[in-house]
This record gives C-alpha cells, sequence and structure tokens, in this order.
C-alpha cells in the first residue's frame, strides 16, 4: 500500500517541512492533497516519472520531489497557520488511473 | 470557487435504512464521478465511481444515480449498517490534460445507528 511518514508533526510558522511518501510498487504517479478540518482534500500537485505532471491553485512555496523507488517528497516552504492540514498522497499506475490514498500526515503550524 | 457541492453534512441512518447523499457539480467538462470513502485516521478509499454516459451503476449495497442535465449525482446506501459509519466524499474529475486533479465535495459524516 501507500504509507506516509511522519504521521504527525508540529512546525512553527515560517519554518520549512518536508513530508514523506511511499508509493504502491510499480506505481508511476504521485499525487498530493490537502485536506482540511472539515473539508475535503484539495488537490495540490501531480508527480509523473519524476516530473511534476498538474499543479492545483497552491503557492511556489509548495514543491515535490518524485523518485525513482516509489518515494516522494512534499516540501513546503515559509509555513503559515493556514497550511495546517491533513497531507494526503495518492500514487495511481498512470496519471489518470485509481488513487490509492495513504494515510497521511497531520501537519499543526502554530 | 466549489465546483461540487455536497449534501447533507451529517446524516444518521437506522441500521437497515437507506443512507442518500446529493452532490451537484458545475463543471460540465467533468468525466469520472468517484464516491469516496474515508475512516478517522485514514486516507480516502474509493468506493464506486459512474461515469456520464450512465444513469446509474450499482456494487452490493452502494448505488450511484446521475443526472447529467441537472448536474447531479447521489449515492445510495441499501441496508445502511453501523460499519458504513464514515465520512463520504463525492468528487469528480476530467481525463484530459494528461493530468488527473481530483476535485471533492466538502464530505457527509455518516452515523448508522444499531
Amino acid at each position: 500500500g501507500v504509507t506516509q511518514s511522519p504521521t504527525h508533526l508540529i512546525k512553527t510558522r515560517g519554518q520549512q517541512v518536508t513530508l514523506r511518501c511511499s508509493s504502491q510498487s510499480g506505481h508511476n504517479t504521485v499525487s498530493w492533497y490537502q485536506q482540511a478540518l472539515g473539508q475535503g482534500p484539495q488537490f495540490i500537485f501531480q508527480y509523473y516519472r519524476e516530473e511534476e505532471n498538474g499543479r492545483g491553485n497552491f503557492p511556489p512555496r509548495f514543491s515535490g520531489l518524485q523518485f525513482p523507488n516509489d518515494s516522494s517528497e512534499l516540501n513546503v516552504n515559509a509555513l503559515e497557520l493556514d497550511d495546517s492540514a491533513l497531507y494526503l498522497c495518492a500514487s495511481s499506475l498512470y496519471p489518470n488511473e485509481k488513487l490509492f490514498f495513504g494515510s497521511g500526515t497531520q501537519l499543526s503550524v502554530l | 470557487q466549489q465546483q461540487v457541492k455536497q449534501s447533507p453534512q451529517s446524516l444518521i441512518v437506522q441500521k437497515g435504512g437507506i443512507s442518500i447523499i446529493n452532490c451537484a457539480y458545475e463543471n460540465t467538462a467533468f468525466d469520472y464521478f468517484p464516491w469516496y470513502q474515508q475512516f478517522p485516521g485514514k486516507g480516502p478509499a474509493l468506493l464506486i465511481a459512474i461515469r456520464p454516459d450512465v444513469s446509474e451503476k450499482k456494487e452490493g449495497r452502494f448505488t450511484i444515480s446521475f443526472n447529467k442535465s441537472a448536474k447531479q449525482f447521489s449515492l445510495h446506501i441499501m441496508d445502511s449498517q453501523p460499519g458504513d459509519s464514515a465520512t463520504y466524499f463525492c468528487a469528480a474529475s476530467k481525463g484530459s490534460g494528461g493530468y488527473q486533479k481530483v476535485t471533492f465535495g466538502t464530505g457527509t459524516k455518516l452515523q448508522v445507528i444499531p
């Protein structure tokens, strides 16, 4: 399955954070979503074969990396209080295939 | 701009009853309409999905009804069970553009009471 680390994280406003995801074996695509409390997930971006493939309405301080070994990262710079949310990673075989979500990383920005 | 509107926000149903969740969308370019189920502490999991060329899809106790002209779709859970208690999200996406961006509704918290 899809695994994410860490499960919980507390940061201070202005800091930088890196969230990690391990995709399902053989999946070429990873997508990241932000889920605020009581809301549905919002699309941040998608990576396909290590290149950014599409992006939602998130500022450039949200960036990502995808590695050939089924791992990927979400980086957020200059953290703001509103960045507090559950960050979900989802992998798929190809960009338009079924998404398999991890359990997420709960980020709290104080 | 909320492109997928979902109601109700919460729902309490007796065991054995029918749970109905409704969604409406705005973007006619959407061509894939999935429903996701999310349990506390877990990520969403695909439950059932439909494409707009079909008006209804049934998988076990779960049925999607789709009305393309009204731009509305709904999830019916027949014979609701306590194990169905979870948050349900309707969603929509379009396959064109080379990538998949799923737009989620705001969620419905379902509680099935014995």
